[in-house]
């Protein structure tokens, strides 16, 4: 069974430093098409991906947030972590990590329960 | 990127109902097209991949027909479980994008 959890704080000040982790289990991410991604969804709003972490290392980040933006990997904890600097209140949002899985066309895909973060002083 | 875009942004209907979603690409995607389903206050579920193939489990009354820039999924008969937001999402590039969102509410 595949499993995801985000953690990290809820609450960050504008100017700082957002670290959330999404640990996982069920697979291996250096297994073949396999990629653990981040997605937010600011309240009432669509969902916008902000990057993806695949299995043979290569990062994909979203081109308007890109210079704010790293994700890494820590695999021996079975952890993907997703840092976004500068925080402003339009980052307030709920971050989802998202297990996806490709071969030909083929696709699975399981989120995590996403976690809240609010953007305020 | 790639753009996805889809209409409409929200669906009135009622239980039985056949609804039908459209979802756009701003360039072809063959048919690397996922549909997933997002319940009030839940994690997306994914429902559809390579635009017409159903993830195990999911209902029949569920479907996706399309290719190159033009998607659709259809509802054949709208139950209670079925009102949701439903995205759309391109795998053709390496970043993955979604549709701005269909809601789907009670008529």
């Amino acid at each position: 069974q595949i499993t995801l959890k985000e953690s990290g704080p809820t609450l960050v000040k504008p100017t700082q430093t957002l670290t959330l982790t999404c640990t996982f289990s069920g697979f291996s991410l250096t297994s073949r098409g396999v990629s653990v991604g981040w997605i937010r969804q600011p309240p009432g709003k669509a969902l916008e991906c902000l990057g993806f972490l695949f299995w043979n290392d290569d990062t994909r980040y979203s081109p308007s947030l890109e210079s704010r933006l790293t994700i890494t990997k820590d695999t021996s904890k079975n952890q993907v972590v997703l840092t976004m600097t500068n925080m402003d209140p339009v980052d307030t949002a709920t971050y989802y990590c998202a297990y996806t899985e490709e071969w030909f066309g083929d696709l699975d895909s399981t989120w995590g329960q996403g976690t809240q973060v609010i953007v305020s002083s | 990127d790639i753009q996805m875009t889809q209409s409409p942004s929200t669906l009135s209907a009622s239980v039985g109902d056949r609804v039908t979603i459209t979802c756009r690409a701003s360039e072809s995607i063959s048919t690397w097209l996922a549909w997933y389903q997002q319940a009030p206050g839940k994690a997306p579920k994914l429902l559809i991949y390579k635009a017409s193939t159903l993830k195990s489990g999911v209902p029949s009354r569920f479907s996706g027909s399309g290719s190159g820039t033009e998607f659709t999924l259809t509802i054949s008969s709208l139950q209670p479980d079925d009102f949701a937001t439903y995205y759309c999402q391109q795998y053709n590039s390496y970043f993955r994008t979604f549709g701005q969102g269909t809601k789907v509410e009670i008529k």
